[in-house]
């Protein structure tokens, strides 16, 4: 039974950093994408971007290029989402998924002065 | 950017009833593989989304077969053939063709 478990909610100051976490187990890390999704607070969801474990290649939506980073440490099956320069606007639940399948519980990241 | 777009926004249905959802792209999301990379999700409120469907019309492990997915190229259906009380939530299509792009979503409620 694959199980993703995502870092606790994060609070941060405009202009700040934050780096959610997302641990895997139960399945082969390396086979599956990892996909990054926000929702923001009553909105839909969004996809942010996903990474592949075996090559470290990313893809990310266009208006998260240059803010999102997505890495992996293959020797903790963990995925990381670094986003920086927060705005209030990116107040959001953010979500990691295997392959979109499974899905992690949320990481909620609140941006307010 | 592909651009998903669902109908109605919310459903209101009678236990034991059907329910249709429609999901249209703004183009063929016929993959040069000749795959079809249509998705339907389930997200109940203060719950993470739940796949439904992959590829159009595959349900996932576990999914109750009164949901069914059908269509092709541009225009896309959800349908749940007799809705029981914990099918309420918010349904979203999704196209992974081109990149992701997720649809605004219907609310489903008795």
């Amino acid at each position: 039974q694959a199980q993703l478990l995502q870092s606790g909610a994060e609070v941060k100051k405009p202009g700040a950093s934050v780096r959610v976490s997302c641990k895997a187990s139960g399945y082969n890390f390396m086979t599956y994408f990892m996909y990054w999704v926000r929702q923001a607070p009553g909105q839909g969801l969004e996809w942010v971007g996903w990474i592949n474990p075996q090559s470290g290649g990313t893809k990310l939506a266009q208006k998260f290029q240059g803010r999102v980073t997505l890495t992996r440490d293959t020797s903790i099956t963990t995925g990381y989402m670094d986003f920086n320069n927060l705005r209030p606007d990116d107040t959001a639940m953010y979500y990691c998924s295997r392959d979109l399948g499974d899905w992690g519980q949320g990481t909620l990241v609140t941006v307010s002065s | 950017d592909i651009v998903m777009t669902q109908s109605p926004r919310s459903l209101s249905v009678t236990l034991g009833q059907p329910a249709s959802i429609s999901c249209r792209s703004s183009q063929s999301l016929v993959h040069k593989n000749g795959n079809t990379y249509l998705i339907w999700f389930h997200q109940r409120p203060g719950q993470s989304p739940r796949r439904l469907i992959y590829q159009v019309s595959n349900r996932d492990s576990g999914v109750p077969d009164r949901f069914s997915g059908s269509g092709s190229v541009t225009d896309f259906t959800l349908r749940i053939s007799r809705v029981e009380a914990e099918d309420v939530g918010i349904y979203y299509c999704m196209q992974g063709t081109y990149l992701t792009t997720f649809g605004q979503g219907t609310r489903l409620e008795i």
